[in-house]
């Protein structure tokens, strides 16, 4: 089945650690996101990737990192930079310009 | 700044009714227009998409579309508790390689 999958469901950050979350898609789609959604607001964009190996900011990028080595696969890293990484991390991908993005099931971090 | 506007709610309407769902956006340039419903802790998931004036019908569900007064809405005919969610509006911003504006969502509850 084609989709795209995001793992794990649920992380837990300690003080001061980095953590990856991992989005995979075989949908074949060039175009990947990354989102973050807090209780009761609305989704902001954190980092997105037009193709392989170029990625660009969203409106919070700040603490975050990513990579593009493959078509494939979006990796998130929240650093510790991030003060308040606890929130619904949601990936997304996109077949062409004007077409629809699609999400995965997402991942919910928490605090330690 | 782009922004794409929405009532957060919540709209409650009884099992069977109609359920109209608004939203306005800035960008008078834009093209592509999504709704998407997400049931609490889950992951958005695509129901509509509307490029042209007018209407276009999907089952229960039928989007409207006004590029002159820069506002599309959704309408749920024959409402059901099943559609008790939170509904996002998206808009495709009008520049080549940029991800989605997304409102920060309805909350509609279906009572029976």
């Amino acid at each position: 089945d084609g989709g795209i999958t995001q793992s794990p469901k649920y992380l837990f950050r300690k003080e001061g650690q980095n953590v990856t979350l991992s989005c995979e898609q075989n949908l074949n789609h060039d175009a990947m996101y990354w989102y973050r959604q807090d209780p009761g607001q609305g989704l902001r964009l954190i980092y997105y990737s037009q193709i392989v190996n170029d990625f660009q900011k969203g409106d919070i990028a700040e603490g975050y990192s990513v990579s593009r080595e493959k078509k494939e696969s979006f990796p998130l890293t929240v650093t510790s930079a991030q003060k308040n990484p606890t929130a619904f991390y949601l990936c997304a991908s996109k077949d062409r310009e004007g077409q629809p993005q699609h999400f995965g099931d997402g991942t919910r971090l928490s605090i330690l | 700044q782009k922004e794409v506007e929405q009532n957060s709610g919540p709209l409650s309407v009884p099992e069977g009714a109609i359920a109209s769902l608004n939203c306005t956006y800035s960008d008078r340039g834009s093209q592509s227009f999504f709704w998407y419903r997400q049931y609490s802790g889950k992951s958005p998931e695509l129901i509509m998409s509307i490029y042209s004036n007018g209407d276009k019908e999907d089952g229960r569900f039928t989007a409207q579309l006004n590029k002159a007064s820069q506002y599309v809405s959704l309408l749920i005919r024959d409402s059901q508790p099943s559609d008790s969610a939170t509904y996002l509006c998206a808009v495709n911003a009008n520049q080549a390689g940029t991800a989605l504006i997304f409102g920060k969502g309805t909350t509609l509850s279906v009572s029976s």
